[in-house]
């Protein structure tokens, strides 16, 4: 099973700043990671997919970068809508995962 | 517009069976991979089981294999999730989710969810 790790857990910031998350996996996913924004009592939303593609109507301060083991998720400057959790997911081997998520609250 | 809606989802007893059910609209239900995805109140998601479009090729999670079972309805535009030997550890509210029309494709559209709570 490919094991995803995010970092940090949690970060706080405040609006206008830049949020960089993390996703680590135990072995290649090639580029084939996405990347999901989770509020309270919501479905998760998707966000990036194969590592550096925007979703449909996602804004362009979120981007996504890296492959093989390491990615990142980077919100250029946080507006007031984007506090929430934020999870990895691959679907390159069976089982497929979510990393744990990452919280954005606000500082 | 993708829509995925869930149902059946209810509070039954441990060791009980429940199913559920998610009607799809607004694409080729019959042209994508589907999935389960579950999570526990307050924790992260959990990839629950996930089935090809022609309904033969399917994939479970350890934690439900043999209790659980995915299937799907191409001429109804929907899918299922049999469960049965429900734990307490089941409880959670389960997403029906879309994967991408691609290699590898990973989800993009999620219903809003169905709680199923296992308790005596």
């Amino acid at each position: 099973e490919i094991v995803l790790t995010q970092s940090p857990a949690t970060l706080s910031l405040s609006p206008g700043e830049r949020a960089t998350l993390s996703c680590r996996a135990s072995q290649s996913v090639s580029i084939y990671l996405a990347w999901y924004q989770q509020k309270p009592g919501q479905a998760p939303r998707l966000l990036i997919y194969d590592a550096s593609n925007r979703a449909t109507g996602i804004p362009a301060r979120f981007s996504g970068s890296g492959s093989g083991t390491d990615f990142t998720l980077t919100i250029s400057s946080l507006e007031p809508e984007d506090f929430a959790v934020y999870y990895c997911h691959q679907r390159y081997n069976w089982p497929v995962t979510f990393g744990p998520g990452t919280t954005v609250d606000i500082k | 517009e993708v829509r995925l809606v869930e149902s059946g989802g209810a509070l039954v007893q441990p060791g009980g069976s429940l199913r559920l059910s998610c009607a799809a609209s607004g694409f080729t239900f019959s042209g994508y991979w589907m999935t389960w995805v579950r999570q526990t109140p307050g924790k992260g998601l959990e990839w629950v089981a996930g089935i090809a479009q022609n309904g033969v090729d399917q994939h479970y999670a350890d934690s439900v294999k043999g209790r659980f079972s995915i299937s799907r309805d191409n001429a109804k535009n929907s899918l299922y999730l049999q469960m049965e030997s429900l734990r307490a550890e089941d409880t959670a509210v389960f997403y029906c989710a879309r994967e991408m029309l691609r290699a590898y494709g990973q989800i993009d559209y999620w219903g809003q969810g169905a709680l199923v709570s296992v308790s005596s």
